[in-house]
């Protein structure tokens, strides 16, 4: 089955900065990579997707690269804001359409120093 | 937007008990739904997979006959943990399936948090 492994597992920025978070997974049919925003006790929020038929797709301060070749995928958040502190994790999956079963990277702490 | 509910939010219960969950997509159609649990801070570990009308699709590992799973409507289904012990507590997420939009995005409930005494 497939596995994703999600690096680094907490990351300090400064405000203004940029962050990266970084995702490998293994099985070579997943095509649907969503982001997702976790805030304390709350449930996760969608922040980007891409889908392998694509390298990048960015929103705002949000962009999203795949590797397909590679197997991995890259969160990148530009001009950080303490806003953006919270726990993001990457997933993998078939396209949603397909039934979309995901599996979640053990997630990355952000903290956005102000 | 698409929502999704759980209901209870929290809930204690004592140890051998069981207690059950509710998660509703409100204004959509969900075919599938899956089941989460998270314990405090780790990833989401998909429990099963809940499809309307037929049985659950357990994860490995996962005991079907301890986390009852039914999803009987289009926008309903239920988690029910029995014989509940402390080992259980953690927050459980459900997500609903759009199945009736073309994006058929995965939509988050607000977790309910198990803690069992």
């Amino acid at each position: 089955g497939e596995n994703v492994e999600q690096h680094p597992s907490t990351l300090s920025v400064q405000e203004g900065d940029s962050a990266v978070i970084k995702c490998t997974y293994s099985d070579s049919a997943s095509n649907y990579f969503p982001w997702y925003k976790q805030e304390l006790g709350k449930r996760p929020q969608l922040i980007i997707d891409i889908r392998s038929n694509v390298g990048e797709k960015k929103d705002q301060r949000i962009a999203v690269t795949l590797n397909k070749t590679a197997k991995h995928f890259s969160l990148h958040i530009t001009e950080t804001q303490p806003e953006d502190s919270a726990v993001y994790f990457c997933a993998a999956s078939l396209l949603p359409e397909y039934g979309n079963k995901l599996v979640f990277g053990a997630g990355t702490i952000l903290r956005v120093k102000s | 937007g698409a929502v999704v509910s759980q209901h209870p939010s929290w809930v204690i219960c004592k140890s051998g008990t069981s207690v059950k969950i509710e998660c509703r997509s409100l204004d959509f159609q969900a075919t599938t739904m899956f089941w989460y649990r998270q314990f405090p801070k780790q990833s989401l570990m998909l429990m099963a997979t809940s499809n309307e009308g037929s049985k659950a699709t357990y994860e490995q590992g996962v005991e079907k006959d301890k986390f009852l799973i039914n999803h009987a409507s289009l926008t309903l289904s239920t988690l029910t943990v029995t014989s509940a012990h402390p080992e259980d507590s953690s927050f459980y997420i459900c997500s609903a399936r759009a199945t009736d939009r073309a994006e058929h995005e995965q939509y988050f409930g607000p977790g309910t948090r198990l803690t069992v005494t």
